[in-house]
């Protein structure tokens, strides 16, 4: 598959390890986070997302966690798996104002799970 | 099937000749945004649309326009392409803003020589 993860920021886990994959957001405005996991030759898929007046929710095996303070995100993954292997962006979106609809992706991290 | 479709997937051509990537999705979203990706720098926004006719830039409009004339459908102009235009672009859609799910597109990788 193509390459997009040169000099990405790599996680490296055991299958049935618990993963936490983490991201710094710039934008103190932006009010709405979404995870999003980017397999080889494919493009991104809905993971997760939290709005900023929730500091964590939970899906199935993944939560979200936000500290506003620190402007930082992460995403735990519960008993990891090979499928689960992939690069995962974090998003920020400021839901209203002017840039109402503008979406940045943070740099990506690269998750490898080993049998 | 629901889906984000991109033509083509694979495009090679010259520095300056003109070039559209279409975009069509089937889920009457009124959403749809276009995103390029390049190794180190991750995805970029380029424009994103809120509904017909109504279009805003992204991070990274330069060089670039869009139209959105029917909901389905969300073109990608290159007027000039230039070889720093050379990336891997994603289209992408949600139902009624950039919060909440956004499906993406299969990609389409262009090459500028």
């Amino acid at each position: 598959g193509e390459s997009v993860g040169l000099h990405l920021p790599t996680l490296s886990v055991q299958e049935g390890d618990n993963s936490i994959i983490n991201c710094a957001y710039s934008n103190s405005a932006s009010d709405y986070f979404i995870w999003y996991k980017q397999e080889s030759g494919k493009g991104p898929q809905f993971i997760i997302d939290i709005r900023s007046n929730m500091d964590k929710r939970q899906g199935q095996r993944v939560t979200v966690l936000l500290n506003k303070t620190v402007k930082h995100l992460s995403l735990q993954i519960a008993a990891t798996q090979p499928g689960d292997s992939a690069v995962y962006f974090c998003a920020e979106i400021r839901s209203g104002g002017t840039s109402y609809g503008k979406l940045t992706f943070g740099q990506g991290t690269i998750l490898t799970v080993h049998p | 099937e629901a889906q984000v479709t991109q033509n083509p997937r694979y495009l090679i051509t010259v520095t300056g000749k003109k070039l559209t990537v279409t975009c069509s999705q089937n889920m009457n979203h009124e959403y749809m945004s276009w995103y390029r990706q390049d190794p180190g720098l991750g995805l970029r926004q380029i424009y994103y649309s809120m509904n017909v006719e109504v279009t805003d830039k992204g991070d990274v409009p330069e060089g670039y326009k869009v139209s959105r004339k029917e909901k389905r459908n969300f073109p990608l102009i290159l007027e000039s392409p230039s070889p720093n235009q050379t990336s891997l672009y994603f289209c992408a859609s949600s139902l009624r803003s950039a919060l909440g799910e956004q499906y993406f597109g299969p990609g389409t990788r262009l090459t500028v020589t």
